[in-house]
């Protein structure tokens, strides 16, 4: 199994405005997922991080929206650009390990777009 | 089109009752997941079912992956408070287990004292 942290755990931000959120995995991973996820509902899977390379997007999440980082193979990050209410949720982020079937997940970001 | 269909998607129950939670898909899964999640947390990986027809228990959590690796069942048995929460099935499509996940809808379940 793998840790993961993910900060910060909660935010309230302006409209307009942008919000980086961070992922630190406490061991090497193969995949790093964000997913978004409205309470108690399901996750939604935003993209990919892709280690060195742009992260790969679901069908209707964009990169100037949503740009993603993953410099490593334990850290990522992803920003939540130009935020409106619309994007209050929580933002969760995944690891696989290789060949491993079961992803894990932190603990989540709770945004409120105000 | 949801690729899992979970149902239901709500539960109220008193403590002592039993309870299925069902997972369906057209698709078949190289592996299938149930994760708990409760408010303020991510999800937590509870099993994993990989074998068509496989049966897994954990304490008073039975679950089982169809024969055609198409659907997944988690049986609960005389539910407690604790139990509260949401419970979500996953799966990876195809034949390997590298990937994405895929997710149900979630179910919602309340166990009332």
């Amino acid at each position: 199994s793998a840790v993961i942290s993910q900060k910060p755990s909660r935010d309230i931000c302006q409209r307009g405005t942008s919000l980086t959120i961070q992922c630190q995995v406490d061991s090497q991973v193969t995949m790093m997922f964000w997913y978004r996820q409205q309470p108690g509902q399901s996750l939604t899977l935003i993209a990919t991080a892709n280690q060195g390379s742009e992260a790969t997007y679901e069908s209707g999440f964009v990169i100037d929206k949503f740009p993603i980082s993953r410099p490593n193979l334990t850290f990522s990050t992803l920003t939540v650009s130009n935020m409106s209410p619309e994007d209050s949720s929580i933002y969760l982020c995944s690891a696989k390990g290789q060949g491993a079937t079961e992803a894990f997940f932190g603990q989540g970001t709770r945004l409120t777009v105000v | 089109t949801q690729l899992l269909e979970q149902s239901p998607q709500f539960l109220s129950i008193q403590e002592g009752e039993n309870l299925t939670v069902y997972c369906n898909s057209s698709s078949v899964f190289s592996s299938l997941q149930w994760y708990r999640q409760e408010p303020g947390e991510g999800p937590v990986l509870l099993v994993t079912v990989v074998t068509g027809g496989e049966v897994k228990k954990l304490k008073r959590l039975t679950f089982q992956f169809g024969d055609a690796r198409k659907d997944s069942s988690l049986h609960i048995t005389a539910a407690q408070p604790g139990d509260t929460g949401l419970y979500l099935c996953a799966g990876v499509v195809g034949g390997t287990s590298y990937g994405k996940l895929t997710f149900g809808q979630g179910t919602i379940l309340t166990v009332h004292p």
